[in-house]
């Protein structure tokens, strides 16, 4: 299994709303990424989860709320968004070495947010 | 600091044309250089890589070398397909063990498309 999964693919969501955004993978990787793309311009790097703890946070707003209860998983967890957090989510994984330059990402398909 | 300068878009070539995609880059020590490319509506996948200086990456068609003295990783493919239209990113990754060093550094990116 060579690929991250992402739930849902599409979500809409009011201002006041609570939702969550999943990642998946099965390749054994211990490192773990949430990605910001707005259209029409390269992802943007927002977290990076190493074996399960959080590494770095590129000072995301605190309505972004992120998760790793595993090594498989990783969560998005979204509350009192503004229309200006609409764009596409990207998850993505790797190898976790004394290297990590030498380690592509994996990414997922994404889930496209729209805040209302 | 790090950054990655990749020739604006958009590229528009007829089926079967050669293909240049200029990326140029600003890094300390030996970064790693990779090309993703997104097609509409999807994530990013991995073309190719180079971890050191004169390696070349290829896959698909598409190939990269990884010059140090120009600090460039030129995409170059020598016949294109309808089915190569996407936009491409050139992206970079610091050497090192530190935690920073997961993050990988974008080009703005560049929307390559092919006419039949």
């Amino acid at each position: 299994d060579t690929e991250v999964t992402q739930t849902p693919k599409h979500l809409v969501m009011g201002m006041t709303n609570k939702k969550s955004l999943k990642c998946e993978q099965h390749m054994g990787h211990r490192a773990m990424y949430w990605y910001k793309q707005k259209a029409k311009k390269p992802p943007e790097l927002m977290f990076v989860y190493s074996y399960e703890k959080l590494s770095i946070n590129e000072s995301v707003p605190s309505r972004f709320s992120p998760e790793c209860p595993n090594s498989s998983l990783l969560n998005l967890h979204l509350h009192a968004l503004q229309p200006e957090d609409s764009a596409l989510y990207l998850c993505a994984s790797s190898l976790q070495s004394a290297r990590p330059a030498y380690n592509e990402q994996f990414f997922g398909p994404g889930t496209r947010l729209t805040v209302l | 600091g790090n950054s990655v300068t990749q020739m604006e878009g958009p590229v528009t070539l007829s089926e079967e044309a050669f293909l240049t995609i200029n990326c140029t880059y600003t890094a300390t020590g030996y970064p790693s250089l990779f090309w993703y490319v997104q097609y509409p509506g999807e994530g990013l996948q991995l073309l190719l890589k180079a971890t050191k200086a004169d390696d070349k990456g290829s896959n698909k068609g598409f190939e990269a070398t990884y010059r140090k003295e120009t600090t460039s990783f030129h995409l170059e493919k020598g016949s294109v397909q309808v089915s190569d239209s996407a936009v491409y990113f050139c992206a970079l990754r610091r050497s090192g063990s530190g935690g920073s060093n997961y993050k990988l550094t974008f080009g703005k990116g560049t929307l390559l498309t092919v006419n039949p």
